[in-house]
């Protein structure tokens, strides 16, 4: 089947740093959505991409299209506590109604 | 504006037993559908429904059945409960937007236990 692979697993930063993680699929994708999830709460969505190449920014949040359309990245500035959570990626085959989701970036910031 | 709903938040089955899991949206989404949550595994798709009267199966459907009762409602259905069935579940909706776009929302999830 598709892999969708998620980087790092885990991390641990401290409260101020910038954190970086990105997905790789083996296919191409039409939409690239990135999701946060805190426990017991269901995905929240932070950011949506649509086209190759394009450069999305929420907040403290910025997200790429990868222009292979096989990946993106997410990157948070500043991290703040309330960052802590899990954060997935998700892709979308062209012509299709699915997504595939990465299997989560877990992120701890240290006060 | 409540989003997409998801009815119960928690349950718990012995092996056998049946259930349905319920699941409301109020954004008029044409697609609806139902993932699983494991520790480790991400989101697996159970079922999706691409529009009102059509659903089809996801990457792990046995053991489930599914039914789009009208454009709002989609329920989810376990027969038999079985141990490996304990899972998160979750519900979501997405419609495509303008320009040809679709983001996907979830409910809050139903935390299942099966003994």
């Amino acid at each position: 089947g598709q892999q969708l692979n998620q980087s790092p697993q885990s991390m641990f930063i401290q409260e101020g740093e910038d954190v970086s993680m990105n997905c790789t699929s083996s296919s191409i994708f039409n939409t690239w959505l990135w999701y946060k999830q805190d426990p017991g709460e269901g995905p929240v969505l932070l950011i949506a991409l649509y086209k190759a190449g394009e450069l999305t920014s929420n907040g403290r949040l910025t997200a790429q299209f990868g222009i292979t359309r096989k990946d993106s990245f997410l990157n948070i500035s500043a991290s703040i506590p309330s960052d802590v959570g899990i954060y997935f990626c998700a892709g979308q085959n062209p012509g299709t109604y699915k997504y595939i989701f990465g299997t989560g970036t877990r992120l701890k910031v240290l006060a | 504006n409540a989003g997409v709903t998801q009815t119960p938040k928690f349950q718990v089955l012995k092996t056998g037993q049946s259930m349905t899991l319920q699941c409301a949206q109020d954004m008029n989404h044409n697609s609806m559908y139902w993932y699983r949550q494991d520790p480790g595994m991400g989101l697996r798709l159970i079922y999706y429904s691409a529009s009102e009267g059509t659903t089809d199966k996801g990457e792990v459907p046995n053991g489930y059945n599914v039914s789009r009762l009208n454009k709002r409602e989609f329920s989810l259905r376990l027969e038999s409960a079985a141990p490996s069935q304990t899972s998160v579940y979750f519900c979501a909706s997405s419609e495509w937007g303008s320009g040809n776009t679709d983001t996907q929302y979830f409910g809050p999830g139903t935390r299942l236990t099966v003994l």
